[in-house]
């Protein structure tokens, strides 16, 4: 059965320092993996998929196969970055494709 | 271009009642979504179409939830009869393909009492 464990529920930073959301999948085959994010009062939205291998507002996140990681990391974090992250994986290899997300991690980044 | 709308926006029902949620998917996206989400987890996919069918409903109760897809573009998701721990926000998302970015609606926030 595919998984997406999101080990922290709470992480809490300082403006400027460096933040990274853990993410870590199970899954028999070649998942697609997003990370999405929930701004206050806001819809739930793509941040970044690791197919795509971009930044999006200064955020990456590698894929490692081996360790069936999908973190998301940023050098420096911003007070506007406070909000809820989720970890999702779309199982492609399966004829339903069917979509996983993690139980997120609510970041918030203190002044 | 606009985006998934979800009616309504909150719903407050008596265990036992039966309750519905109606979503609009953007224009042309074959993949359409359904997803509870209890306070605390993360979305939990119940159904999910593509047009008109159904490629997984592995974890929707079906003694009580039932959703369609009429024309491949409208969805409802119903509820009947409802529990306690039916309370939840439903989602839904679509996307133009099942292995692509969904996209999300505001959502339904449904309180069983």
């Amino acid at each position: 059965a595919q998984r997406v464990t999101q080990p922290e529920k709470l992480l809490s930073v300082f403006k400027g320092a460096p933040v990274e959301l853990k993410c870590n999948y199970s899954y028999s085959g070649s998942p697609e993996l997003f990370w999405y994010v929930q701004y206050s009062r806001q819809r739930l939205q793509l941040l970044l998929r690791h197919i795509s291998r971009e930044s999006i507002k200064g955020f990456t996140a590698d894929l490692n196969k081996g360790e069936t990681s999908f973190h998301l990391k940023k050098p420096f974090a911003q007070e506007e970055d406070s909000a809820m992250y989720y970890c999702a994986l779309s199982g492609i290899s399966t004829n339903a494709g069917k979509s996983t997300f993690g139980d997120g991690t609510t970041l918030t980044v203190k002044p | 271009e606009a985006g998934v709308a979800q009616s309504p926006r909150y719903k407050i029902i008596e265990k036992r009642q039966s309750v519905a949620f109606w979503c609009n998917p953007i224009s042309g996206h074959a993949t359409l979504y359904w997803y509870q989400q209890i306070l605390g987890q993360g979305p939990k996919l119940l159904i999910q179409f593509q047009n008109n069918g159904v490629v997984d409903d592995s974890q929707l109760p079906k003694d009580r939830f039932s959703a369609e897809r009429l024309k491949g573009v409208d969805s409802t998701l119903k509820i009947q009869p409802a529990k306690l721990e039916d309370s939840a926000v439903y989602l839904c998302a679509s996307s133009p393909r099942r292995d692509t970015e969904a996209f999300f609606g505001q959502g339904t926030r449904l309180t069983v009492v």
